[in-house]
């Protein structure tokens, strides 16, 4: 069964500290990978996407990994910033012959401190 | 202002009673989602279309219909027969349904069954 698992599953950290999320997928054969960030009561927005060839991302201060031998992602977040407290989701996509499917993580909700 | 547009923002309906949820957008995109998110759990896709007047069943449509008169225009029918209807409701577009193509979401309608 394809599965995305998120850990942890919640975090607090003081502000100005970093911090990195883990993300491990059993999608086979897979496309791409993308981290969402999700504000309370919002819809969520595309930080990165990684392709299969893709090692590392950065977007600002944050920064996603890829191992797809291994089916690990990591999103990085240096520095933090209160406005960084969210739930971020990892989605994985299935290649175009298995559906092209999306799918979703259950999230990491992050709570950054002042 | 381009963008997706869900409403309304919040939602009460008694049991028994049909509820349709509204999602627009201005983005000129071809495909439409709709999910449904709840607490712990990842997005699960209800239906998608890809293109005007037609449209798919995603994982969980029981319960669920919807329609593509319009390109702009995809609402989501909550009916009776939907047993666990209070979710966070969570619509979606992009420019086609490929490989590589952003998901946008949109706000969110945070349904409730009293």
């Amino acid at each position: 069964k394809n599965q995305v698992e998120q850990s942890p599953q919640s975090l607090i950290i003081l502000e100005g500290k970093n911090c990195t999320l883990q993300c491990n997928y059993t999608v086979s054969p897979f496309s791409n990978l993308r981290w969402y960030k999700q504000d309370t009561g919002r819809g969520p927005v595309s930080l990165t996407i990684m392709t299969f060839s893709e090692n590392t991302k950065s977007n600002g201060r944050y920064t996603a990994t890829l191992d797809a031998d291994t089916k690990q992602s990591s999103l990085h977040i240096t520095a933090s910033q209160l406005s960084d407290s969210a739930s971020y989701i990892c989605v994985v996509r299935a290649s175009r012959e298995y559906g092209n499917k999306l799918v979703f993580g259950a999230g990491t909700i992050l709570r950054v401190k002042s | 202002d381009g963008g997706i547009t869900q409403s309304p923002k919040y939602l009460f309906r008694k049991e028994g009673q049909n509820v349709t949820l509204s999602c627009e957008q201005n983005l000129n995109h071809d495909a439409m989602y709709w999910y449904r998110q709840d607490p712990g759990q990842g997005l699960r896709l209800i239906y998608y279309s890809q293109i005007v007047n037609d449209f798919q069943k995603g994982d969980i449509a029981e319960g669920y219909s919807v329609s593509r008169e319009k390109k702009e225009s995809f609402p989501l029918t909550v009916t009776s027969a939907q047993k666990n209807p209070t979710a966070f409701y969570l619509c979606a577009s992009s420019r086609s349904s490929g490989d590589y193509n952003e998901q946008f979401f949109g706000p969110g309608t945070r349904l409730t069954v009293l």
